[in-house]
């Protein structure tokens, strides 16, 4: 199983908004609508963000959505603060017996 | 919320089995609502599965890591477990214990994440 692509790197100016790609294939993104974002800090354990494409758990800003299309799902922050700035993950589910895929990670970059 | 501690030794030599436990707490091993998950991440590079146990004990394993792995669970104890045999400086990275939501299927819950550096 490949790795979801996703940009190396994605930046904005506080307040703007950023939009992160995870680009998969007919047997993952595309054929589920099991898509998981993840933000991780330096240092620290990756946050679920994002769950079956555009659910947002409990605590997660409004300011995280995310989005499907065809074998491309996407992330957006919306008005980027500081703490945003981080390394984000999308993740998919590709058929019973799999374990899934990661995407490459995106660093997110708060001018 | 369920917690996850991983534990086990932070360096292991060359051709020996890496051995790691994760502890849950704030819920039971014994709930058949989440898959028990093993996850890697190499400095300064991606996420990597390693492979994911049901409480019914079947597994699935990273086709890449499958001859050398095992995860188990010990319902007594409230931990499941990773072993991975003949390590090499490759298999160097921090090492996640994570929950894995059925349904969902989603990763709601990690450890903190503990480094295993194999060298001699």
């Amino acid at each position: 199983q490949s790795a979801l692509t996703q940009p190396p790197s994605a930046s904005g100016s506080p307040g703007q908004s950023v939009t992160i790609s995870c680009t998969g294939t007919s047997s993952d993104v595309g054929g589920y609508n099991y898509v998981s974002w993840y933000q991780q800090h330096p240092g620290k354990a990756p946050k679920l963000m994002i769950y079956e494409v555009s659910k947002r758990p409990s605590g997660v800003p409004d300011r995280f959505s995310g989005s499907k299309s065809g074998n491309t799902a996407s992330l957006t922050v919306s008005g980027l603060q500081a703490e945003d700035e981080a390394d984000y993950y999308c993740s998919s589910y590709a058929g019973s017996n799999n374990l899934g895929v990661f995407g490459t990670g995106t660093k997110v970059t708060v001018l | 919320q369920v917690q996850l501690q991983e534990s086990g030794p932070g360096l292991v030599k060359p051709s020996q089995t890496l051995s790691l436990t994760c502890t849950v707490s704030g819920g039971s091993i014994s709930s058949g609502s989440y898959y028990w998950s093993w996850i890697r991440q190499p400095a300064g590079k991606g996420l990597e599965w390693i492979g994911r146990i049901y409480t019914s004990g079947s597994t699935n394993y990273n086709p890449s890591l499958k001859s050398r792995v095992t995860i188990s669970v010990d319902t007594s104890k409230n931990q499941f477990s990773l072993k991975l045999s003949s390590v090499t400086a490759a298999d160097t990275a921090v090492y996640y214990c994570a929950v894995l939501r059925l349904g969902e299927l989603s990763l709601d819950y990690w450890g903190q994440g503990t480094l295993v550096t194999v060298s001699s």
